[in-house]
């Protein structure tokens, strides 16, 4: 059982790049999350889905965008990267309600950007 | 928006001792979450707290459920060279219980 996947798990892009940060997960869990990390910061919601073909913006999606065509992946795509942009970046996965204690999270490792 | 603060930022201490971190926020939580990360991986959650006054335990940790229901507590007894790693509280996001916040994280160093 993987779990939460993520793909790469480091990066280095220049300034203006685009890429997709990858993310699958093999529970079959409707709830899907991107978070950034940065440090002293926590982490701060990017986006989140409930379901394959629903989205919707969290806390901080400006310069993101992402897709959910199947329940499995929840790829996070960045189109004109900036030095801002450098962070740590988790996927998550939630069975349900993501406040349960029988519902918690299930990150991955996480994906380390640096834009320089 | 809704802001958790965690205090101590970080702390060292000294294998077996105790330790009690705090998170709190401006407004009202009906349910606190207590996760951990491990260095170079993700927060698994370790304990829920869903009423005032709750007082739950996992092992060697306990939490607490504020009585203002502002603010949580954790505490670690006797601590072990594994507890290192960043703590955090969350909790729900007003009008939507399919998202969590995050607190700001309590870094833990445990010196052998």
């Amino acid at each position: 059982n993987a779990g939460v996947t993520q793909t790469p798990k480091f990066r280095i892009l220049k300034i203006g790049q685009s890429m997709t940060l990858q993310c699958t997960q093999d529970m079959n869990h409707n709830y899907m999350y991107w978070y950034r990390q940065d440090p002293g910061m926590g982490l701060k919601l990017i986006y989140y889905s409930v379901g394959a073909g629903i989205t919707d913006k969290g806390e901080v999606p400006n310069g993101y965008n992402v897709s959910r065509s199947t329940t499995e992946d929840f790829p996070l795509r960045l189109e004109l990267a900036a030095p801002s942009q450098t962070s740590v970046y988790f996927c998550a996965s939630s069975l349900g309600l993501s406040s349960s204690y029988n519902s918690p999270l299930h990150f991955g490792n996480g994906t380390r950007l640096t834009v320089t | 928006g809704q802001q958790l603060n965690q205090s101590p930022q970080s702390m060292f201490i000294q294998e077996g001792e105790d330790v009690s971190m705090n998170c709190t926020s401006s407004s009202i939580f009906n349910t606190w979450l207590w996760y951990k990360q491990d260095p170079g991986e993700g927060p698994v959650l370790l304990i829920a707290l869903y009423k005032a006054g709750e007082l739950t335990s996992n092992g060697r940790l306990t939490a607490q459920f504020g009585i203002t229901r502002k603010d949580s507590f954790l505490n670690i007894s006797a601590s072990i060279p594994s507890d290192v790693g960043i703590y955090f509280c969350a909790g729900p996001v007003s009008g939507g219980y399919q998202k969590v916040t995050f607190g700001t994280g309590t870094k833990l160093q445990v010196i052998p």
